[in-house]
């Protein structure tokens, strides 16, 4: 299994450009999760889905569109990319939660976002 | 809302010795888990060890345990034996039972091995 994987790992863009970060699981994961890493910060939540088909607004969502057609790939748009958004994105996975289980999430190796 | 605080920036700890992080959160909710995240320069994000805050006994995972202090809203993690592979950034987080998704995160510790 290659578990969580994110593509591509490393991206220049100048301002005004766009983007699309690719995220997939193999884990048949129903949740799935897009965060951003910032120097001296925790990890923020931008987006998540519950589903295939479904998307949800994190903690810092704006500038961010999302996308889920597949189970196990789950899609983070930048429209028109800003320097505010340099950072170091991480999507991640989980099962859906049971009473059983604490819903560990499993993250990709994270991409390197530049925007000049 | 719910915060999480890592006070120490960075910390370093001799090979072989002892070394605890300090994490403290905010809630007011009673039912909750916490979870040490570990970030090597790969920068992967590695599940250490987590606690369920309504168990009392404190985790532990081979070298790396807990001091969980409930009341006290104190979350430390002890690594014992340090190694050089242990050398990385350490995320505290918290989650709330009731909640699905939303992982709350510390601002970090940087953990250094000196040889």
């Amino acid at each position: 299994n290659a578990g969580v994987t994110q593509t591509p790992k490393f991206r220049v863009l100048k301002t005004g450009q766009s983007m699309t970060l690719l995220c997939a699981q193999d884990m048949n994961h129903e949740y799935m999760y897009w965060y951003r890493q910032d120097p001296g910060m925790g990890l923020r939540l931008i987006h998540y889905s519950v589903g295939e088909g479904t998307t949800a607004k994190g903690e810092v969502p704006d500038g961010y569109n999302v996308s889920r057609l597949k189970k196990q790939n789950f899609l983070l748009g930048l429209e028109s990319a800003a320097p505010s958004q340099t950072s170091v994105y991480f999507c991640a996975s989980s099962r859906f939660p049971t009473s059983a289980s604490y819903n560990e999430q499993f993250f990709g190796p994270g991409t390197r976002l530049t925007v000049l | 809302a719910q915060t999480v605080t890592q006070s120490q920036p960075e910390m370093s700890v001799q090979e072989a010795e002892t070394v605890t992080l300090s994490c403290t959160y905010d809630t007011s909710e009673s039912d909750y888990y916490l979870f040490w995240y570990k970030q090597p320069p790969s920068r992967q994000m590695i599940l250490v060890i987590r606690q369920e805050a309504y168990k009392q006994q404190n985790a532990t995972e081979n070298r790396f345990s807990v001091n969980f202090q409930k009341a006290a809203k104190s979350f430390s993690l002890k690594i014992s034996d340090s190694q050089l592979g242990d050398a990385a950034m350490y995320f505290c987080a918290y989650r709330s039972r009731d909640s699905n998704y939303q992982l709350i995160w510390g601002a970090g510790t940087k953990l250094i091995i000196k040889p």
